[in-house]
């Protein structure tokens, strides 16, 4: 398996674009989750899903930010209008066993680096 | 709230010599944790873990010690090598009731050749 595929892997854009994460997740992993890093925060779930159900989105920082899990294989993460203040590197992860990850938690992509200015 | 802390966001070791990473963890419903490692332009990838039934977890060079009284877990790398420079984060779980993990704010750990 080629693992969790994060594209694109750089993204700059300037302040009021729209910005668009895509996540494939490993197949047959039933749990996804967006997190986000920053020094403060460190690493920070935003949303996860189960079986393409978004169950807690309540890491979603705004309005600004929404998520999609239109099937099994593709996520997305937007950000609708970007702020200086969301640069980031974005990660997706997926898990199989559950919400608990199993005994060695989740498997990351490897992130976004978003920078908005 | 953070639930999970590392209040050290970097360290600096030399060659040979051992890495001392700190998490602290507020929730005692927590019983599962573990440290991941994360490299520069990667994901986070997992290193070690640790239950609660256990004080002390071992793999090579790195051991995992829990002091559940202190909610208090830390990381030891012994002998630390250049390759071990990297990001170091620690998450905690409620692995009994299938809960997700938390992830601490991360050490960047530099080893000094």
């Amino acid at each position: 398996d080629a693992g969790v595929i994060q594209s694109p892997r750089h993204e700059v854009t300037e302040m009021g674009q729209e910005v668009t994460l895509r996540c494939k997740p490993i197949s047959g992993h039933d749990y996804l989750f967006w997190y986000r890093q920053t020094m403060m925060r460190g690493l920070e779930l935003l949303i996860y899903f189960n079986n393409n159900v978004p169950i807690d989105d309540s890491g979603m920082p705004e309005d600004r930010f929404s998520a999609k899990m239109p099937n099994a294989s593709f996520s997305t993460l937007k950000i609708q209008p970007s702020e200086p203040r969301d640069s980031a590197v974005y990660f997706c992860a997926s898990s199989e066993p559950g919400l608990y990850g199993g005994y060695y938690g989740y498997t990351f992509g490897s992130g976004t680096r978003l920078t908005v200015v | 709230d953070q639930q999970v802390k590392q209040n050290s966001p970097s360290l600096s070791v030399q060659e040979g010599r051992i890495s001392i990473l700190n998490c602290d963890y507020t929730n005692s419903m927590f019983d599962y944790f573990l440290w991941y490692k994360k490299y520069p332009a990667e994901g986070p990838t997992f290193l070690i873990s640790i239950s609660s039934i256990k004080d002390k977890n071992e793999d090579g060079r790195f051991t995992v010690f829990l002091n559940k009284s202190a909610k208090h877990l830390s990381l030891h790398i012994v002998p630390s090598q250049p390759g071990d420079s990297a990001v170091y984060f620690c998450a905690a779980s409620d692995f009994g009731t299938g809960n997700q993990f938390y992830f601490g704010t991360g050490t960047s750990l530099t080893v000094i050749p």
